[in-house]
């Protein structure tokens, strides 16, 4: 099947401060991705649609200021946690499309977001 | 947004068993999918449906996409101590959405 790559796997950061993950597909290109949050024994909860060149449309109650979303070419979206808190941790996790409308998603490996 | 029923919510089975879990919807898909996802990793795509009726195998795995368009069922058979993890059905929607189950926690004791 398609890869998707996460980066980085785990971080570790002062509240207050911003973190930037990334989210590639190795091996096609993907128009469209998609930014999951997953609190411990829940299910994925959907953040926003990255589109490539184009603004992402994010899920009802997300702040699209919080969480700063890039999809600026065809293999990588990058999601930016601006002044994190704490209440940020949690495990996000990015996925990209194969194919056009098709509904098969290849998703990453997840970073897990600890801010202290 | 807005989940499917999947069930059962977990399951403790003894390796060899078989297993089975479904997913219902009050609407209508056009793929379903179903992934596994191990602990602290991302969900890893087992099947995908993409016709009513549709029964595909990949292994010892097994799933159908309901003829009623609404539901979708996966079988694991002959289990081992490797099938621990979380299952999750997932559904794709004519507005190119897509729902996610709340997960299937499977334990399997050797």
């Amino acid at each position: 099947g398609a890869v998707v790559s996460q980066h980085p796997s785990r971080v570790i950061c002062k509240s207050g401060t911003s973190v930037k993950i990334e989210c590639r597909s190795l091996d096609f290109q993907a128009t469209t991705m998609f930014w999951y949050r997953q609190f411990p024994k829940q299910s994925l909860m959907l953040m926003a649609t990255s589109n490539e060149g184009s603004k992402a449309t994010y899920e009802q109650g997300v702040e699209k200021d919080k969480f700063l979303i890039n999809h600026a070419s065809l293999t990588l979206s990058t999601l930016t946690v601006t002044s994190a808190h704490p209440e940020d941790s949690s495990f996000y996790i990015c996925s990209a499309e194969q194919g056009a409308h098709t509904g098969e998603l290849f998703f990453g490996e997840g970073s897990r977001l600890t801010v202290l | 947004g807005q989940q499917l029923n999947q069930s059962p919510q977990s399951m403790f089975i003894q390796e060899g068993e078989d297993v089975s879990m479904n997913c219902t919807s009050s609407s209508i898909f056009n793929t379903w999918l179903w992934y596994k996802q191990d602990p602290g990793e991302g969900p890893v795509l087992l099947i995908a449906l993409y016709k009513a009726g549709e029964l595909t195998s990949n292994g010892r795995l097994t799933a159908q996409f309901g003829i009623t368009r609404k539901d979708s069922f996966l079988n694991i058979s002959a289990s081992i101590p490797s099938d621990v993890g979380i299952y999750f059905c997932a559904g794709h929607d004519n507005n190119n959405d897509m729902r996610f189950g709340a997960g299937t926690r499977l334990t399997v004791k050797p």
